[in-house]
């Protein structure tokens, strides 16, 4: 059972270009957390998202970032012309449908750098 | 709101010394709580988990128990490797307004560092 996919793993853009990050979830997997995490600190949680449906979008910045989790394909988090300040870690986890949602698993993490 | 604290690192320790990180919590209802282990370079991995009050989590040498009294989930090894060196962060589940959701809430995280 393959872990949860992120690609790409490493990201370079340019002041005002577009990142578009994307998530495979686990296989059996249908609830979807985005995190970031800015250099040496810790993650924070962005927004969470069931197929077709974001359920809770607390953490998100409110300009220039969203995220969406379609029916067929992977989640994919987008930032619209990005900032030096978006250069961080932004991992993305999943679980499985309520039962065992409790636990979280993350991928290995996509590295935006804003140069 | 709800939130992590755990101790800042770096904590260097020759193998085979004993390790306790310190995290304490603070949270409304009654959340699971998490140590997630980061090596560099990667993401996050599980390391181990506690679901309710004096649940203890343990895997891979390591373990932490669930103290409603003093709202800590401390994690501790007898024996540490220098395999074990890496990032540790603590985390709660935090379900939000409603309890629609299921969202970590995390520690700054504890770096690591063992040597030979």
């Amino acid at each position: 059972n393959a872990g949860v996919m992120q690609n790409p793993r490493h990201l370079v853009r340019r002041r005002g270009q577009e990142a578009r990050l994307r998530c495979s979830p686990m296989k059996g997997h249908s609830h979807v957390y985005w995190y970031r995490q800015l250099p040496e600190e810790g993650l924070k949680f962005m927004v969470y998202l069931q197929k077709e449906n974001i359920i809770d979008e607390s953490g998100m910045p409110k300009e220039r970032f969203s995220a969406e989790f379609p029916k067929e394909g992977p989640s994919i988090l987008r930032i619209q012309q990005v900032v030096r300040g978006d250069s961080a870690a932004y991992f993305c986890a999943s679980s499985p449908p309520r039962g065992g949602q409790d636990t979280q698993y993350f991928g290995p993490g996509t590295r935006l750098t804003v140069l | 709101g709800n939130s992590v604290t755990q101790m800042e690192g770096p904590v260097t320790l020759s193998e085979e010394a004993f390790l306790t990180i310190n995290c304490t919590y603070t949270a409304t209802g009654y959340p699971s709580l998490f140590w997630y282990v980061q090596y560099p370079g990667e993401g996050l991995q599980l390391l181990l988990k506690a679901t309710k009050a004096d649940d203890k989590g343990s895997n891979k040498g390591f373990e932490a128990t669930y103290r409603k009294e003093t709202t800590s989930f401390h994690l501790e090894k007898g024996s540490v490797q220098v395999s074990d060196s890496a990032v540790y962060f603590c985390a709660l589940s935090d379900q939000g307004y409603g309890g629609a959701t299921n969202k970590l809430i995390f520690g700054t995280g504890t770096l690591l560092a063992v040597q030979p």
